[in-house]
């Protein structure tokens, strides 16, 4: 049972276009949600986050945005560009970080 | 910067045979983790540690043992490997938090057991 959903396998973007990749979750008692990128052959890293108690952070091109009672989120890249082709991991967190739950990823192509 | 340092890249196992996945970090980060990530499955927490000498058990921790001596160190223990194990595994440590810290990754060790 998957507490943290990513129903889209994949995306392509033209670049300079917007990207929204979605994330969908089951677990109400999740307080935060984290955006992880991976590239090939490579570990993870950190995007962006947001609390449960809020509805939208930014931090430069990236966007994400929180609707507890659909228990969604998204993340908008504006503009997107070549370089942010990666597979993104959502993830969630409840009682602290070492019980992160994460989505099995969407691989964003943005195409030249 | 070293970051989190994993070791080996890459290992190939017979079945039946035991290893040591390594995991240090530099950052003095209490928090250690390790993850396996399979084809559709997205990444699931094997085993944690919130300081030295405290480890507790992740998602999917059958087969699997770690240790927790130093702060900097984080090894996990396949003690009979099976093919079921054949994974990207990834180590990750961050400072203490209520869920918003991120987490800093390894670069993975591709391991096949055959």
């Amino acid at each position: 049972d998957q507490q943290v959903k990513q129903n889209s396998p994949s995306l392509s973007v033209q670049e300079g276009r917007i990207s929204i990749l979605n994330c969908d979750y089951t677990n109400s008692m999740f307080d935060y949600f984290l955006w992880y990128k991976k590239y090939p052959a490579e570990g993870p890293t950190f995007l962006i986050s947001i609390s449960s108690i809020k509805d939208k952070n930014e931090d430069g091109r990236f966007t994400v945005f929180l609707n507890k009672s659909a228990k969604h989120l998204s993340l908008h890249i504006v503009p997107s560009q070549p370089g942010d082709s990666a597979v993104y991991f959502c993830a969630s967190t409840s009682g602290g970080y070492q019980k992160v739950t994460f989505g099995i990823g969407t691989k964003l192509q943005v195409i030249p | 910067n070293a970051g989190v340092t994993q070791t080996p890249k890459f290992q190939v196992l017979k079945t039946g045979q035991s290893m040591t996945l390594q995991c240090a970090q530099d950052m003095n980060h209490e928090y250690m983790s390790w993850y396996r990530q399979d084809p559709g499955m997205g990444l699931r927490l094997i085993h944690y540690s919130v300081g030295a000498g405290i480890t507790d058990q992740g998602e999917v921790p059958n087969g699997y043992n770690v240790s927790r001596s130093t702060t900097e160190d984080f090894p996990l223990r396949l003690l009979s490997a099976a093919p079921s194990q054949t994974s990207v595994y990834f180590c990750a440590s961050s400072l203490p938090g209520t869920g918003n810290t991120e987490a800093f990754f390894g670069q993975g060790t591709r391991l096949t057991v055959v």
